[in-house]
């Protein structure tokens, strides 16, 4: 499967405990992208990311969220602290390019839990 | 201002007829690009159709066609002869290709179909 892949699917946290989302874009696919979404809800941008460097977090709460998309490796966007109000789908996306007309491809998203 | 909307939350729609969902945006971006995505009750988002802001003619794949009038900002997706497996949530999406980066999507809200047999 070479589409956008995120893991877990699934995850369940308590309020306190950090959370890990990984995302590994589709093959030579360097843009990576990050939304949020609750329910009933449409997705809200979070950040952009180009290899090693971030290109617009606009979208990040200011505290407890970071993202990274090393060399290396997947991209992971991390919640430090939890709270009930993180509870949401996270997708990721990826583009191979930043050109207007290329959609984002998406992953299946980590579905959050927040005991 | 909101700016991707979607007025109707939800839709019934008869198997084998035709449905259009609308989708109204605000930009001041010259150069912008309008998506459609299905979200089936899995979860997972499927990118169906683009239309680009300088496109002449109105985008088509298979049975999905969009109704792009840019004088009123709206890119109204037509889903023909409905199927069952088109019951789903349906998002419109806008990149701005100038603004804020030019690459995020920014979403409506969306649109529920259920498509009855």
């Amino acid at each position: 499967n070479a589409g956008v892949m995120q893991n877990p699917r699934h995850l369940v946290r308590r309020r306190g405990q950090e959370a890990r989302l990984r995302c590994s874009p589709m093959k030579g696919h360097s843009h990576v992208y990050w939304y949020r979404q609750l329910p009933e809800e449409g997705l809200k941008f979070m950040v952009y990311l180009q290899k090693e460097n971030i290109i617009d977090e606009s979208g990040m709460p200011k505290e407890r969220f970071s993202a990274e998309f090393p060399k290396e490796g997947p991209s992971i966007l991390r919640i430090q602290q939890v709270v009930r109000g993180d509870s949401a789908a996270y997708f990721c996306a990826s583009s191979d390019a930043g050109t207007n007309n290329q959609p984002q491809h998406f992953g299946d998203g980590t579905r959050l839990s927040i005991l | 201002a909101q700016k991707i909307t979607q007025t109707q939350p939800g839709m019934f729609v008869q198997e084998k007829e035709a449905v259009t969902l609308d989708c109204t945006y605000d930009t001041s971006d010259p150069s912008y690009g309008l998506f459609w995505y299905k979200q089936p009750s899995s979860g997972e988002m499927i990118f169906l159709i683009y239309q680009g802001s300088y496109d002449q003619q109105n985008a088509t794949e298979g049975r999905y066609s969009l109704n792009f009038q840019k004088a009123r900002k709206s890119a109204n997706l037509v889903i023909s002869a409905s199927q069952l497996g088109d019951s789903a949530m349906y998002f419109c999406a806008m990149r701005e290709v100038f603004k804020a980066a030019g690459n995020k999507l920014t979403f409506g809200g969306g649109t529920r179909v259920l498509v009855k047999p």
